[in-house]
């Protein structure tokens, strides 16, 4: 079956530590995606990868980092940089054929708390 | 720029009614409108989306939303609720000129019994 998967689902980060998210998809899609999401403000856009080796700042890209080395990884790195990174963090994914109007697959996200 | 608001933070209906749930954007061309369901502790799943054409656009469910150009709208809704349509619902935007969506804050859709 087709889908995205996020690992791990809980994570916790200490003071001055670096993070990983995964995020992986079987769906054949070129672009992805990473959304940061808090309680009342949505989901606001971290990084975005259109094509493998390529990627783009969103909104809220500081504290971050991103790589795409593979049309089916793209990670994400949570630095010491990011002051307030408790938040739920969802990997979406979407196909390019036919334009970028097409919907955008989300995986079951990662949880992120400070210890 | 573009951008979409969703007025509502919470929509309560009783089971069996009608629900709507609003959003209404701004883009500077013609827009790419979405609708996404988000169940507690789970990824966005995709509703409907609006390209052109047709006003009325069905989805899964049996939901469906109505695009309005006049009133910069696309308001989600379905005849008759059910319990299980509880959840938090995301209108989201794309302007013809950008590469990624704008996803408004989010609506809590409750049905009661």
């Amino acid at each position: 079956d087709g889908g995205i998967t996020q690992s791990p689902k809980y994570l916790f980060r200490k003071e001055g530590q670096n993070v990983t998210l995964s995020c992986e998809q079987n769906l054949n899609h070129d672009a992805m995606y990473w959304y940061r999401q808090d309680p009342g403000q949505g989901l606001r856009l971290i990084y975005y990868s259109q094509i493998v080796n390529d990627f783009q700042k969103g909104d809220i890209a500081e504290g971050y980092s991103v790589s795409r080395e593979k049309k089916e990884s793209f990670p994400l790195t949570v630095t010491s940089a990011q002051k307030n990174p408790t938040a739920f963090y969802l990997c979406a994914s979407s196909t390019t054929q036919g334009g970028l109007n097409q919907p955008q697959h989300f995986g079951d996200g990662t949880r992120l708390s400070i210890l | 720029a573009q951008s979409v608001a969703q007025p509502e933070d919470q929509v309560n209906v009783a089971e069996g009614n009608p629900l709507t749930v609003k959003c209404t954007y701004s883009v500077s061309g013609n827009p790419y409108l979405f609708w996404y369901v988000q169940y507690p502790n789970r990824g966005l799943q995709f509703l409907l989306k609006y390209i052109t054409g047709d006003n009325l656009v069905k989805g899964s469910y049996g939901f469906e939303a109505e695009f309005n150009k006049s009133q910069t709208s696309f308001h989600l809704k379905k005849p008759s609720a059910l319990v299980s349509d509880s959840a938090l619902y995301f209108c989201a935007v794309r302007d013809r000129g950008y590469s990624t969506l704008t996803f408004g804050k989010g609506t809590m859709l409750l049905v009661s019994p």
